[in-house]
């Protein structure tokens, strides 16, 4: 079974840049998350869709982020201008319906933003 | 307001026994997990625990105590690749979202 695939796996741009992010979660899991993990923390919740609609997207800086997972498949986030801050590694995880709380993760988009 | 906390590392030797600790306060309860992330990578699912007490599973075993917003994450006959940060998550009832905490770097020396 193939897992979560995200790509770019590496990306530097300057701040004030746009920066778009994509995953494609395993194959029938209807629940697809972002995450943020800044060096040295926890990864933080982003966004958190069930199928193409969102769930939680409480901690999604609206002003510049946004995602979307139109088909309910593969999805994207964009950063919109990038700041020095948003340097961090994007998790993408999805979960089966079966098990909704196990989250299977990719291997992440490493994002350094100048 | 939600919280968990865990040590930030940890040192043990080769072969022997560590217990990484979590603590967690959060709105919600609805499971509890590990996961074990190597530096560079993704976290990868060790455990889960929605109950009380003790689940084993090979080298390494996770307890819950949900009265005291307590677990811990036991790790036997370590070995040098357990070097890693062991991350703590609670999961939220309702729609499943999963608070991690900011992990625990445990090195482990020869």
């Amino acid at each position: 079974e193939a897992g979560v695939a995200q790509s770019p796996r590496y990306k530097i741009i300057e701040k004030r840049q746009s920066v778009a992010f994509w995953c494609n979660p395993i194959s029938g899991h209807a629940t697809l998350y972002w995450y943020q993990q800044i060096l040295g923390q926890g990864p933080k919740l982003l966004i958190q869709f069930q199928n193409n609609g969102v769930v939680d997207d409480s901690q999604l800086p609206k002003d510049r982020f946004s995602a979307e997972r139109l088909k309910g498949v593969d999805s994207t986030l964009k950063i919109q201008p990038a700041k020095l801050e948003d340097s961090a590694v994007y998790l993408c995880a999805s979960s089966p319906p079966q098990d909704p709380g196990t989250q299977y993760f990719g291997p992440g988009t490493r994002l350094l933003v100048l | 307001g939600q919280n968990i906390d865990q040590p930030t590392e940890m040192t043990a030797t080769e072969g022997a026994i560590v217990q990484i600790n979590c603590t967690y306060q959060t709105s919600g309860f609805n499971g509890l997990f590990w996961y074990q992330q190597h530096a560079g990578e993704a976290p990868t699912f060790l455990s889960y625990n929605v109950l009380d007490g003790l689940e084993e599973k090979g080298r390494f075993s996770s307890f819950l105590s949900r009265s005291k917003g307590y677990s811990y994450l036991l790790l036997k006959e370590l070995q040098m690749k357990d070097s890693a940060s062991y991350l703590c998550a609670v999961r939220d009832t309702g729609g499943f979202k999963t608070i991690f905490g900011a992990g625990t770097r445990l090195f482990v020396k020869a």
